[in-house]
């Protein structure tokens, strides 16, 4: 199956700096890769998503990379907010026609004020 | 507010309980999934299920069951529980049956096996 492996698993960063998270892939089947948000005490919350016939995409302050030759994708957050601070798990379909999704292990972002 | 509903937020029990945790999907929504989070093992698929069948199994082990009802809510069953099944549960659904589609997550449910 497919295997994610996502980096750095902490990452802290001062208010108004920019924060960038990392995953690979191993399966080059994979075309679909959420980004999603866990708060504490909550559930996982997509916060963007690309697919394999995109290679960036932006949603306001956040922005995902693709680069399905290295099996490679980032999650790059600008002007950082203490609001940002969260645990931030990427995930791939491993090509399936369904739903299944494969997770990172999460990255534990703090933004200081 | 995802519109995902799971009841019991908690729960705690002992080995070789049975415990049922349930999942009402969003309104509309066809497909359920069943995750569960772990310290060690981050966050597992286990199962989807997509307007009442079985779509897709994940590492879900045999000890643990689920099933979709008429009505689209789900419920996953939990057997003969061991101090390694704790965990969070979460349970999500999308529009239909998933491909390429936002899952939307509730809140999960907190168990503790003692």
């Amino acid at each position: 199956g497919e295997n994610v492996e996502q980096h750095p698993s902490t990452l802290s960063v001062q208010e108004g700096d920019s924060a960038v998270i990392k995953c690979t892939y191993s399966d080059s089947a994979s075309n679909y890769f959420p980004w999603y948000k866990q708060e504490l005490g909550k559930g996982p919350q997509l916060i963007i998503d690309i697919r394999s016939n995109v290679g960036e995409k932006k949603d306001q302050r956040i922005a995902v990379t693709l680069n399905k030759t290295a099996k490679h994708f980032s999650l790059h957050i600008t002007e950082t907010q203490p609001e940002d601070s969260a645990v931030y798990f990427c995930a791939a379909d491993g090509g399936s026609t369904l739903g299944r999704l494969y997770f990172g292990r999460g990255t534990q972002l703090t933004v200081w004020p | 507010d995802s519109g995902v509903t799971q009841t019991p937020k908690h729960l705690i029990t002992a080995t070789g309980q049975r415990v049922t945790l349930r999942c009402s999907p969003r309104s509309g929504d066809l497909s359920v999934y069943w995750y569960q989070q772990s310290l060690d093992q981050g966050l597992q698929f286990l199962i989807q299920y997509y307007n009442g069948e079985e779509r897709a199994k994940g590492n879900i082990l045999e000890r643990f069951s689920a099933q979709q009802f008429p009505d689209l809510h789900s419920e996953l069953n939990l057997s003969s529980l061991e101090l390694g099944d704790s965990a969070l549960y979460f349970c999500a659904s999308s529009a239909t049956s998933g491909f390429q589609e936002t899952q939307y997550f509730g809140p999960g449910t907190r168990l503790l096996v003692l």
